[in-house]
């Protein structure tokens, strides 16, 4: 079983409406969680940190079940610019190493 | 921009050949990154130095091998690679490595094709 597991997607979202999707760890002793984001050819790029209590940052909104181990990320009102890959994150107590997820392929249209 | 940037941006070898790629963070971190990102999978953490020293090596082929000469550069000097080894190969930098809680910043990427 892989550590962190996304689908991989694509969602075809029309543009104005809402789309989640989630991730799956695998170790329970997983301490901190992140979204990125990643463009086409791009480097990824922080979009948020996702808190046990639940956290929201304009349209974004991600939340973490601990007891089920998985984060699951919320964009509301979908712009042609939210189109791009939704990587999960996940970084045990112990230093600074992240086990990426595969991503998720968000395609906004019109 | 984040700060980190990467040279070459675009990398084509022979598998014969010797190359090296640079990543340069002006953010004053400690600690420095590198990841491969192959196509339709996930990013692979490769080194991790914290204050010039190396802390992590992920079983990585020692056809790959870093150097991080200061704080603020890191190198990854390649020889003999295969096509597999084609990939884009990206830098990051945190402010520290030990704390846990340090966002990590990537640079743009090398997008390396072995022939």
């Amino acid at each position: 079983r892989k550590e962190v597991e996304q689908d991989p997607g694509p969602f075809n979202v029309p543009e104005g409406a809402t789309v989640a999707f989630n991730c799956t760890y695998s170790n329970s002793a997983s301490q901190s969680f992140f979204w990125y984001r990643q463009d086409c050819r791009k480097e990824p790029k922080l979009l948020m940190s996702v808190y046990s209590s639940g956290n929201e940052d304009g349209r974004f909104t991600a939340q973490l079940n601990r007891a089920s181990q998985y984060i699951s990320l919320l964009i509301r009102d979908s712009k042609l610019s939210d189109s791009a890959t939704y990587l999960c994150v996940v970084r045990k107590a112990a230093g600074n190493k992240l086990t990426f997820g595969g991503g998720t392929r968000v395609l906004v249209k019109p | 921009e984040t700060g980190v940037t990467q040279t070459p941006r675009h990398l084509v070898m022979g598998m014969t050949n010797k190359k090296s790629l640079k990543c340069e963070q002006h953010l004053g971190h400690n600690a420095m990154y590198w990841y491969k990102q192959s196509a339709k999978k996930p990013l692979e953490l490769m080194f991790v130095y914290s204050l010039e020293e190396r802390v992590e090596n992920n079983s990585v082929p020692s056809r790959f091998s870093p150097e991080c000469p200061n704080s603020s550069h890191l190198f990854l000097h390649l020889h003999t690679l295969q096509p597999e080894d084609s990939a884009l190969y990206l830098c990051a930098s945190s402010q520290d490595y030990g704390q846990g809680t340090d966002t990590q910043y990537f640079g743009p990427g090398t997008r390396l094709t072995v022939l």
